[in-house]
């Protein structure tokens, strides 16, 4: 069982809808990441937040909104989005180092699917 | 450019066919180089971390070792629950925060 977790597992929406995805963890990690990965694609990084500021936003599109509430959940917030932002949706965390890197530990996702 | 290949793309095994799948790298001064294994429709579920060359972990039927410029996972007599995807990962220094630069992945069929 993994220890991040993600709801919801499946979200439909139509383009002008707005949800949000949530992510939690309970290990202690300060790092937190939401990635995005296609059909047999890798993860692609969307955004980093190290102890509950944003660190790194790789030129996502302003419909995707991150938040960070508190050191043990991430949520994504979605407005307008496109087709094509149909995907797997996942949250990661790890130890926020600045040397040497820790692993990151994954939730399962949420397939997101827009109509 | 820091890059991470993976190959083969693609490999089909027998029960009990050991095997090795590689991870090349072109990144200075790595910070660690990473494993995963993901299943269809789940997560990316940890492995191993290797830092340095030389360095070497096993789990199970699985062993990663770690040179310069590449490591290989090594599976030794895979069986069916063995299939699954493998990600290999790496963090460079210049990459701001934790993040990491993923391989496209070798997807590994094994059949009884």
């Amino acid at each position: 069982d993994t220890e991040v977790t993600q709801t919801p597992k499946h979200l439909v929406m139509g383009m002008t809808n707005k949800k949000s995805l949530k992510c939690e963890q309970h290990m202690g990690h300060r790092a937190m990441y939401w990635y995005k990965q296609k059909a047999k694609k890798p993860p692609e990084l969307m955004f980093v937040y190290s102890y509950e500021k944003l660190s790194i936003n790789e030129s996502v599109p302003s419909r995707f909104s991150p938040e960070c509430p508190n050191s043990s959940l991430l949520n994504l917030h979605l407005h307008a989005l496109q087709p094509e932002d149909s995907a797997l949706y996942l949250c990661a965390s790890s130890q926020a180092t600045g040397g040497y890197s820790q692993p990151q530990h994954f939730g399962d996702g949420t397939r997101l699917s827009i109509l | 450019e820091d890059q991470v290949t993976q190959s083969p793309e693609a490999l089909r095994l027998q029960e009990g066919e050991s095997s090795s799948l590689n991870c090349s790298y072109t990144v200075s001064g790595l910070r660690g180089l990473f494993w995963y294994r993901q299943d269809p429709g789940k997560g990316p579920e940890f492995l191993f971390t290797l830092y340095s060359a030389g360095e070497e972990k096993e789990k199970e039927r699985l062993k990663a070792t770690l040179t310069k410029k590449e490591s290989f996972l090594h599976i030794t007599a895979p069986k069916p629950e063995d299939s699954a995807t493998y990600l290999c990962a790496v963090r460079a220094p210049n990459q701001a925060g934790t993040a990491l630069i993923f391989g496209k992945g070798t997807t590994l069929s094994v059949s009884s």
